[in-house]
């Protein structure tokens, strides 16, 4: 079976410090594979996703970006954090086509 | 790109009451329309799914609709129980591309 990780769960960090948040996905290849924010406990705002290794799609213009080095691993980076950082960040992961997506667990970021 | 529209943002209904959530989309090559239920602190999960082929879907208390024309989708929760009380969101994947567009969510509360 398909199983999706995302670490870490909870990560607290300084204004200006980097940020790498990883994802990866077993049991499955070539799958569709997202980034979301979660602001306020509310809505899911996607921020990058990726249809293979590589290929990288930014919906929202920002300080963060993502990277695709292997098919099942999918990391999140900043250089620089700001306090509108924070929030909670979701990994997803799909086959291709019209299939549901999976999520993570999620990683609360609190930047301080 | 994709835009969906969520409404309402909160909705509050007695035990035993229907609930009915509405979301219209923007592509009109989106051909796959999911809902996912978040509880507090958790991952979305999905409840159920509609792909554009099909105008109607149920499965037990909950159903979804479908209607292309108008670009919209709904879903309709029966006989609600204090433990649908969660933010739902919809959601819709455009045409060839990768992308899962979610709305903003609906916070249910189902009072007992």
């Amino acid at each position: 079976s398909q199983t999706i990780h995302q670490w870490p769960a909870t990560l607290v960090q300084p204004v200006g410090s980097p940020l790498s948040l990883e994802c990866t996905v077993e049991g499955t290849s070539n799958p569709n594979l997202y980034w979301y924010r979660q602001a306020a406990g509310r809505g899911l705002q996607l921020l990058f996703y990726s249809v293979g290794i590589g290929q990288i799609s930014s919906e929202v213009p920002q300080n963060l970006s993502a990277s695709r080095p292997q098919d099942r691993q999918f990391i999140l980076s900043s250089k620089k954090l700001l306090l509108s950082d924070s929030g909670f960040y979701l990994c997803a992961w799909s086959q291709q086509g019209d299939t549901e997506a999976f999520f993570g667990q999620g990683t609360r970021l609190t930047v301080v | 790109g994709e835009n969906v529209e969520q409404h309402p943002s909160t909705l509050s209904v007695q035990e035993g009451d229907s609930a009915v959530i509405k979301c219209t989309y923007s592509d009109s090559a989106s051909n796959y329309f999911p809902w996912y239920k978040q509880e507090l602190g958790k991952r979305p999960q999905l409840i159920i799914d509609i792909r554009s082929n099909v105008g109607e879907k149920k499965d037990q208390r909950i159903a979804v609709t479908l209607n292309k024309t108008a670009k919209h989708f709904s879903l309709h929760i029966t006989e609600t129980q204090p433990e649908d009380s969660a933010v739902y969101f919809c959601a819709a994947r455009g045409g060839s591309q990768g992308n899962l567009i979610f709305g903003k969510g609906t916070k249910l509360s189902v009072k007992p």
